[in-house]
């Protein structure tokens, strides 16, 4: 399955809105996940099931839908959320990411 | 929670590595394992993947039947032993835990650099 997120990049300042997309090239219902990776880190796992927070993820993140469109939004940008935020489709094997969007300070 | 993983190095082309990771804070054999890799300035690539006790592994077209991914419950650690290394398995191994006994990864280990170079 594959996994194509959108933009690529996006530039936003600090207290904007933004929503990032990922589309899968068939169904996956709900198993979706969302994860944060900021330079020379780990990733950082934000959202599962499409919608449900991670435990101790601040509810400025929100993820929403099902099927093949999905979306992650984060309100109210402050700096340390600028990062790089990958989709990834968990409902079958090979387990696929995808390509990365990187959320800049404008 | 902490998974820390090691063995990672420089290796020639046509070599092989072991990579562990050791997991502590956590009834390690409760959980699924997976590796995943990010190469050099590029995106996340899932590995390879093991059910909690061992029962099931599945594994990425680009590594299967080079990659063997296996686990010692016993010592609380995952392995990825790697052979017939490539210049393009050169990338950051991270290991991560699932949530529970499924698929759904909830936390990742800090990861271990492997440099495939002559």
């Amino acid at each position: 399955i594959q996994m194509t997120q959108s933009p690529s990049s996006l530039s936003a300042s600090v207290g904007d809105r933004v929503t990032i997309t990922c589309r899968a090239s068939q169904g996956i219902s709900n198993f979706l996940a969302w994860f944060q990776q900021k330079p020379g880190k780990a990733p950082k796992s934000l959202i599962y099931s499409a919608s449900t927070l991670q435990s101790g993820v601040p509810s400025k993140f929100s993820g929403s839908g099902s099927g093949t469109d999905f979306t992650l939004t984060i309100s109210s940008l402050q700096p340390e959320d600028f990062a790089t935020y990958y989709c990834q489709q968990y409902y079958t094997y090979p387990i696929t990411f995808g390509q990365g969007t990187r959320l800049e300070i404008k | 929670v902490q998974l820390v993983e090691s063995g990672g190095g420089v290796v020639q082309p046509g070599g092989s590595l072991r990579l562990s990771c050791e997991g502590s804070g956590l009834t390690f054999s409760s959980y699924g394992m997976h590796w995943v890799r990010q190469a050099p300035g590029k995106g996340l690539e899932w590995v390879a993947f093991i059910r909690y006790d061992g029962s099931d592994k599945y594994y990425a077209d680009s590594v299967k039947g080079r990659f063997t991914i296996s686990r010692d419950n016993s010592k609380n650690t995952l392995y990825l032993q790697m052979h017939s290394l490539r210049a393009e398995d050169t990338a950051e191994y991270y290991c991560a835990k699932t949530y529970g006994s499924g698929s759904r990864i909830d936390f990742w280990g800090q990861g271990t650099l492997v440099t495939v170079s002559s």
